[in-house]
């Protein structure tokens, strides 16, 4: 495929509602990460997938938020009963091979805001 | 702890040369990256660096120091088009982790 693509670009919520953030890694690239990013500052990690597997949540902040990659390709992190504090960039990036040398391509992300 | 330190601004002038740097602390380490993000847009990969030394690739260029926990970025002959952010991220054990700095906002100006 041509690059990282996430769907929505944007979502606005209600809080309390559930919110579910699309994300469709280049294809054949194994590895898939998932970041949020507030102004002004780098990426924080998330979750790491390698093929449909979760190799890491630790960066996931509570129970609310979980991820899948079910066939190992588009991965879905969905955040339950929204808080204002989870307003934020969230960003997805995929990367060829799970060592530590490779490069890892960032997607558009979806602005989320809680209201 | 893990903890990325990177200066939060700089500024330098068309056609200068300008050296990023950043410090870190890590449990573990399988690497250092250094992306350039325009505002508003994607972060996108300028380098990599994992052994000790200077990797050169273009008008960048980025040195590692694994004894000191130390990296820098060097851009040559500074366009109008640098104005970016610069962040610093670090592999932890594993290979998976990526702990990223909070950017250097790098201004050129005429």
């Amino acid at each position: 495929g041509a690059g990282v693509s996430q769907s929505p670009r944007y979502k606005v919520t209600k809080r309390g509602q559930d919110v579910a953030l699309r994300c469709d890694p280049i294809s054949g690239h194994v590895s898939l990460y998932w970041y949020r990013q507030a102004l002004g500052q780098g990426p924080e990690f998330l979750t790491y997938f390698n093929y449909e597997a979760q190799q890491d949540k630790s960066g996931l902040p509570n129970d609310r938020f979980s991820a899948e990659r079910p066939e190992g390709s588009i991965s879905t992190l969905t955040i339950q009963r929204t808080e204002q504090r989870d307003s934020a960039m969230y960003r997805c990036a995929s990367s060829k091979g799970q060592g530590a040398g490779y490069e890892q391509y960032f997607g558009p992300g979806t602005r989320l805001t809680v209201t | 702890g893990q903890n990325i330190d990177q200066p939060t601004e700089m500024t330098a002038t068309e056609g200068a040369i300008v050296q990023i740097n950043c410090t870190y602390q890590t449990s573990g380490f399988n690497g250092l990256f250094w992306y350039q993000q325009h505002a508003g847009e994607a972060p996108t990969f300028l380098s990599y660096n994992v052994l000790d030394g200077l990797e050169e690739k273009g008008r960048f260029s980025s040195f590692l120091s694994r004894s000191k926990g130390y990296s820098y970025l060097l851009l040559k002959e500074l366009q109008m088009k640098d104005s970016a952010s610069y962040l610093c991220a670090v592999k932890g054990t594993g290979g998976f982790k990526t702990i990223f700095g909070a950017g250097t906002r790098l201004f050129v100006k005429a």
